[in-house]
């Protein structure tokens, strides 16, 4: 499977406790972008990475939460501290950086966050 | 924030073609139009995109009004493994934007057997 893959795909969590996400992108993609999801909303931008660098984070993305793209290849999420309000699906995507016609992003099948 | 509309929800029966509409009248030059889906419980999945004309794939048809102010996606013939949420988003691909998609709520389609 060539597609853009994240790790865990369920979590639950107590409350207080850190958790980390891991997203592999597609290979030779130099864009990703995370994303969060409740239900019955759309996804979410949280931050996006162009290689190793961090170029853009929402207001979403707040203190305690960190992303980090090391070598520009696999992307993490940490959430420190969780709150109830954190249970959600975090979602990775990637691209390539081309512009124009040809650069589709393409989806993970997301991580699943439960806090209790 | 979003900037497309489109309709909370619609029905379709199987085997029929169904027309999801989408206005975006504030759409940009440098906007794409991308058509994303979500089934439950998995992640979006790209279904078509396009700038001014019409576009087909092996999924669906992409119909863009001559002003670019409106578009629609097309699937020829519904089967129940269409049943999802699709969203119509318009993204700016011009040199040095990040890309990024903005969803908006959806379409919730519902394919009746």
């Amino acid at each position: 499977d060539t597609g853009v893959s994240q790790d865990p795909r369920h979590k639950i969590t107590k409350r207080g406790q850190n958790v980390t996400f891991r997203c592999d992108p597609i290979s030779e993609h130099n864009r990703l972008y995370w994303y969060r999801q409740t239900l019955g909303q759309g996804p979410e931008f949280l931050t996006y990475f162009q290689n190793e660098a961090q170029l853009e984070k929402s207001r979403l993305l707040s203190d305690r939460f960190s992303a980090e793209r090391p070598k520009g290849s696999f992307s993490t999420l940490e959430i420190q501290r969780t709150e109830q309000g954190d249970s959600a699906m975090y979602l990775c995507a990637s691209s390539l950086a081309s512009t124009g016609f040809g650069n589709t992003i393409y989806f993970g099948e997301g991580s699943w966050l439960t806090v209790v | 924030d979003a900037k497309t509309t489109q309709p909370n929800s619609m029905e379709s029966n199987e085997e029929e073609p169904v027309h999801l509409p989408c206005n975006h009248s504030t759409i940009s030059g440098t906007d794409y139009i991308h058509w994303y889906r979500q089934l439950p419980s998995q992640g979006p999945e790209y279904v078509i995109h396009g700038l001014t004309s019409n576009v087909n794939n092996r999924m669906a048809s992409l119909a863009i009004a001559e002003d670019r102010k409106s578009s629609t996606l097309i699937l020829h013939r519904a089967t129940l493994r269409d049943a999802a949420v699709y969203y119509c988003i318009l993204r700016d691909t011009g040199s040095g934007n990040t890309g990024k998609l903005i969803f908006g709520q959806g379409t919730t389609l519902q394919v009746k057997p």
